[in-house]
């Protein structure tokens, strides 16, 4: 089964808008971290923001929030107020531990366009 | 302070050749992550080090893969014979170790051609 979930593939969002990326985790290890990766075209993966399972608010950093539902196993991306230089390739993953390990898994990513 | 720093950039290289990847992570973190991404399979963890030890070698794909951690401050992953699917990005990146809430720092990646 999928640990990482990323279910738009593609999206388009208006220069200024809000847009919501989606992502759903699955593990079993009440300890956890969250983390949203941005990957623009140019190939290098930039640390945008994480949530901690323990976390009790949703992390915060500048115009990137993070949802986190911890009963619905989400963890959604929200951009506000989107500039052209947010298109991207942009990966949800979680850190765990599965089978006496840390593992690190990555989901498939999203392609932001920002339309101006 | 300097990133995470992967060498070379780019390689291309004939098929049947060996292929070295090397990375320095930032100073500090004692754990290292190598990634392969690929369009088709996309970001795959190949294989990971605590405090140089390698913990989790699950994710590398064959014996022609190896990666090894001989000090803090360097780590190499060979692929001995290369082969044209071994082609993709390759990243390196590091963290601080058993911190689950500690995100991972990536270098640049070495874009891998195997002609």
């Amino acid at each position: 089964a999928q640990k990482i979930t990323q279910t738009q593939p593609g999206m388009f969002v208006q220069e200024k808008e809000a847009v919501t990326l989606d992502c759903t985790y699955d593990t079993s290890d009440p300890s956890y971290g969250l983390f949203w990766y941005k990957q623009p075209s140019s190939g290098e993966m930039i640390f945008l923001i994480y949530q901690g399972s323990y976390d009790q608010q949703n992390a915060t950093e500048g115009r990137y929030s993070l949802n986190f539902q911890k009963a619905r196993k989400s963890a959604n991306l929200v951009i506000s107020a989107s500039q052209l230089g947010d298109s991207a390739m942009y990966f949800c993953a979680m850190r765990d531990y599965s089978g006496g390990y840390q593992k690190v898994t990555f989901g498939t990513g999203t392609k932001l366009q920002v339309i101006p | 302070d300097a990133g995470v720093i992967q060498s070379p950039r780019h390689e291309v290289t004939e098929m049947g050749q060996e292929v070295t990847l090397r990375c320095k992570p930032i100073s500090g973190h004692n754990s290292l992550f190598w990634y392969r991404q690929t369009m088709m399979r996309g970001l795959e963890l190949l294989i990971y080090f605590n405090n140089n030890v390698p913990i989790d070698d699950s994710g590398m794909p064959e014996d022609r893969f190896s990666a090894k951690m001989p000090n803090a401050s360097f780590s190499t992953l060979k692929i001995q014979p290369s082969e044209p699917r071994d082609s993709a990005v390759y990243f390196c990146a590091s963290s601080d170790s058993g911190q689950l809430y500690q995100p991972q720092h990536f270098g640049d990646g070495t874009r891998l051609s195997i002609l």
